[in-house]
């Protein structure tokens, strides 16, 4: 079992360059969700899928967010004209879909100067 | 409008007495809790569960308690230990919102030798 695992871990880009994330869930798992942590605060839902269809977006992914989960195995996150407040730790977690308990990857760190 | 509360940003407790984190929440819809456990530079792992029709539910050195009418739950970790030192989240999910997790903003917990 690999686990959940992201890339790149650690991001920095200047504002308004244009991003993109990887997740790998583990492989069995049809639900991919993604979040977003900032210091001193928990993880904040964004979207989830299963398996390649994305079923629900927060209001707080703008319209510079996308994400992707093309044949239900990995998963992107593009952030386009990046923002200093995009600034963050985006989480990526996954889980079978009769589960509620998500397994997190470690996360990629985002500073946008 | 904060729908997981934990009060307590910060908890410090000796090694081998009793930690009690508390979390609060709002949403009547949700039916199942949860708690992770976050090291530094690593994404939350899932540590213990509740279901809703139940008050406890233990498993090792951690219970966690649900007091459904209070819209209150509580980590009880006995004998707590230096390893346990981590930031602990309380995390609450709904059936009806396909297991999406509604997290607090977490309890650095600190566990003195």
């Amino acid at each position: 079992d690999t686990g959940v695992s992201q890339d790149p871990r650690h991001k920095i880009t200047k504002r308004g360059q244009n991003v993109t994330f990887r997740c790998d869930p583990i492989s069995e798992h049809n639900r991919l969700y993604w979040y977003r942590q900032t210091l001193g605060q928990g993880p904040e839902f964004l979207t989830y899928f299963q398996n390649e269809a994305q079923l629900e977006k927060s209001r707080l992914l703008s319209d510079r967010f996308s994400a992707e989960r093309p044949k239900g195995s990995f998963s992107t996150l593009e952030i386009q004209r990046t923002e200093q407040g995009d600034s963050a730790m985006y989480l990526c977690a996954s889980s079978l879909v009769r589960d509620y308990e998500q397994y997190f990857g470690p996360g990629t760190r985002l500073t946008v100067t | 409008d904060q729908q997981v509360k934990q009060n307590s940003p910060s908890l410090s407790v000796q090694e081998g007495r009793i930690s009690i984190l508390n979390c609060d929440y709002t949403n009547s819809m949700f039916d199942y809790f949860l708690w992770y456990k976050k090291y530094p530079a690593e994404g939350p792992t899932f540590l213990i569960s509740i279901s809703s029709i139940k008050d406890k539910n233990e498993d090792g050195r951690f219970t966690v308690f649900l007091n459904k009418s209070a819209k209150h739950l509580s980590l009880h970790i006995v004998p707590s230990q230096p390893g346990d030192s981590a930031v602990y989240f309380c995390a609450a999910s709904a059936l009806t919102n396909a297991g999406k997790s509604t997290f607090g903003d977490g309890t650095t917990l600190t566990v003195k030798p």
